[in-house]
């Protein structure tokens, strides 16, 4: 089955800086590839999403990679804010909806 | 419109008990699904709804646990006989269908088995 490899595992930052999130999966037919933002106390909130037909994709300040030969995909953050700071999850799925999550980064942005 | 909601917030039980988790979806999302995440940890797939049907209960970590759902929209999560390794946040999400990907979570249920 999928398995999702995810780092770095904590990620600190001032603010203003670039933020790179990066995540390897296993299974070469996994076609669509999500991230998730967790607050404290809180449901995961999709971010932003990636389909395997493309390469990049950016939201803003916002931007995800997908290089498929490589089997990775990174998500970019630029100008990092404080509201920033929470933990990230990466995942991957092949089918069916059954989507197989990376183990998060805690991203902390300092003032 | 209104969110994935998820009720208890918080359950705690004793070793042994039976406890049921509930999950109302975004209205009109016919696909659900249950994940757990424990403490510190990604999230671990449990099951998946199509409709009331559930096509892949593979996820389930053991047959104390099940889950149902009716009229295609709200949906329980049993734990049997809970052990204390079962304590995590249950998380429930939705999407419009299976054949689209987006997943939209609940806050989650946070179970502690004493």
């Amino acid at each position: 089955g999928e398995n999702v490899e995810q780092h770095p595992s904590t990620l600190s930052v001032q603010e203003g800086d670039s933020a790179v999130i990066k995540c390897t999966y296993s299974d070469s037919a996994s076609n669509y590839f999500p991230w998730y933002k967790q607050e404290l106390g809180k449901g995961p909130q999709l971010i932003i999403d990636i389909r395997s037909n493309v390469g990049e994709k950016k939201d803003q300040r916002i931007a995800v990679t997908l290089n498929k030969t490589a089997k990775h995909f990174s998500l970019h953050i630029t100008e990092t804010q404080p509201e920033d700071s929470a933990v990230y999850f990466c995942a991957a799925s092949g089918g069916f909806q059954k989507l197989v999550f990376g183990t998060g980064t805690r991203l902390l942005v300092s003032p | 419109g209104a969110g994935v909601s998820q009720s208890p917030s918080n359950k705690v039980t004793e070793k042994g008990k039976d406890v049921e988790l509930r999950c109302d979806p975004i209205s009109g999302h016919t696909a659900l699904y249950w994940y757990r995440q424990s403490l510190g940890q990604g999230l671990e797939f449990l099951i998946y709804f199509q409709g009331n049907s559930a096509p892949d209960k593979s996820g389930l970590p053991s047959d104390r646990f099940s889950a149902e759902r009716t009229g295609g929209s709200v949906s329980t999560l049993t734990i049997q006989r809970t052990q204390q390794e079962d304590s995590a946040v249950y998380l429930c999400a939705s999407s419009l269908a299976l054949v689209v990907f987006e997943q939209f979570f609940g806050p989650g249920t946070r179970l502690t088995v004493l």
